[in-house]
């Protein structure tokens, strides 16, 4: 069974400034995708980056990057340059490749709050 | 190119009623997901489907909720009888299949069971 774990409830960031949001996942795939999501407080669900387990490079996408760490099964989101518009739910999801892709396991989820 | 459209959005109906939910995914995604999200959490599969087939219903209570994917496109969710506890956001996402796309979410439906 997969589980995601994110130990951070809440977090604060001061406007300009960067922030990690952490996540640790536990699968016995060896091959899985790891993706964020963002949720503001209209309720969609906002892909934000993806990082397969077998990907070399952490992934990039604009201010979105992912740190991650496979032998500590560790993918934090770092966030560059916070802006108010970032103050959102935070879920990372992971979902294994096996018989071309499972579903996806989510976190119970981080709520940032971007300070002005 | 239109997303993932969810409807109603809002519902309120009193325990014991039947309500359903309908989910019209992104055009080509073989792979539709019912997610169910309580208040403050993540949201939890329901139930998957890949094309018309029911892949993954192992979480659905079926004792009272049931699904249906015609012809592999739109998508109902249908709780009968509803209770208290069912009161969360229904989320669909759909997708292509394979691990390394990501799902696209519809704006969910807020049940409240009063």
């Amino acid at each position: 069974a997969q589980k995601i774990t994110q130990t951070q409830p809440g977090m604060f960031v001061q406007e300009k400034e960067a922030v990690t949001l952490d996540c640790t996942y536990d699968t016995s795939d060896q091959s899985y995708g790891l993706f964020w999501y963002k949720q503001p407080s209209s309720g969609e669900m906002i892909f934000l980056i993806y990082q397969g387990s077998y990907d070399e490079q952490n992934a990039t996408e604009g201010r979105y990057s992912l740190n991650f760490q496979k032998a500590r099964k560790s993918a934090n989101l770092v966030i560059s340059a916070s802006q108010l518009g970032d103050s959102a739910m935070y879920f990372c999801a992971m979902r294994p490749s096996r018989n071309y892709g499972q579903n996806f396991v989510f976190g119970p989820g981080t709520r940032l709050s971007v300070l002005p | 190119e239109a997303g993932v459209v969810q409807s109603p959005r809002y519902k309120i109906i009193e325990k014991k009623q039947p309500v359903a939910f309908w989910c019209n995914p992104i055009s080509g995604h073989n792979t539709l997901y019912w997610y169910l999200q309580n208040l403050g959490q993540g949201p939890e599969l329901l139930i998957r489907y890949e094309n018309e087939e029911a892949v993954d219903d192992s979480q659905l209570p079926k004792d009272r909720f049931s699904a249906e994917r015609l012809k592999g496109v739109d998508s109902t969710l249908k709780i009968q009888p509803a209770e208290l506890g069912d009161s969360a956001v229904y989320l669909c996402a759909s997708s292509f299949r394979g691990a390394d796309t990501e799902a696209f979410f519809g704006q969910g439906t807020r049940l409240t069971v009063v």
